[in-house]
């Protein structure tokens, strides 16, 4: 069974670009929800997507946006870039709600980390 | 945003001993807890997920408990191994969605 895959692994991009980032879930799973973690910081949570849907939004600013397509795929958009938007950015998907995830939990991918210069 | 500490930060034990550490959360509006294992270079593993005050879970030699009442959970490992290093993320989800993330505990096993 394939696991959570985002892509690319890595990014380098200058101040003021935007970048997307992808996200493919583990087949069946309907949710996906995106992290930020920088040097120092636990995980941020950015938003959470269910059929398509925006769940939940975390404290960041707009220039972060997301969406999810009918296959369950989401993709994480970053515009004017900052060079604090330099993280690892986690997603992590689910079949259900958090509560409902007897034994399971999120199943998170290996990350995609940007670097802005 | 909510706060949501674990403690210690850091913590190297000799393997054979046991530990433990804790996760602190808002007490209100409890939905679960998730307990995860972040080793270096992987992903976040998930460990536990919690939901009932006095619930006790165990995987191996990992347990967890929980007390929603105070607003902590703890996480216990017996006789610790080197494979058992990592870094130990607890996340409070707060209404249906919401994950709050600690920043961790980093765990060394010395050999």
């Amino acid at each position: 069974k394939a696991g959570v895959t985002q892509t690319p692994r890595y990014l380098i991009k200058t101040r003021g670009q935007q970048v997307t980032l992808s996200c493919s879930p583990i087949s069946g799973h309907r949710s996906v929800s995106w992290y930020q973690q920088t040097p120092g910081q636990g995980l941020q949570f950015l938003f959470e997507y269910f059929s398509e849907t925006q769940r939940n939004k975390g404290n960041f600013p707009g220039r972060f946006s997301g969406r999810q397509f009918s296959n369950s795929r989401s993709e994480m958009n970053v515009s004017t870039l900052e060079l604090g938007d330099s993280a690892l950015y986690l997603c992590a998907s689910s079949l259900a709600s958090p509560k409902q995830l007897e034994g399971g939990g999120y199943t998170f991918g290996s990350g995609t980390r940007l670097t802005v210069v | 945003i909510l706060n949501v500490e674990q403690s210690p930060q850091s913590l190297h034990v000799q393997e054979g001993d046991s530990t433990n550490f804790t996760c602190s959360f808002p007490s209100s509006n409890f939905y679960a807890l998730h307990w995860y294992r972040w080793e270096t270079a992987k992903s976040p593993e998930a460990l536990f997920v919690m939901t009932l005050n006095g619930d006790e879970k165990k995987k191996g030699r990992i347990s967890a408990t929980l007390n929603t009442k105070e607003g902590y959970s703890y996480l216990y490992i017996k006789g610790s191994q080197p494979e058992d290093s990592a870094t130990y993320l607890c996340a409070f989800i707060v209404g249906a969605n919401n994950l709050f993330f600690g920043t961790g505990t980093r765990l060394t096993v010395i050999p």
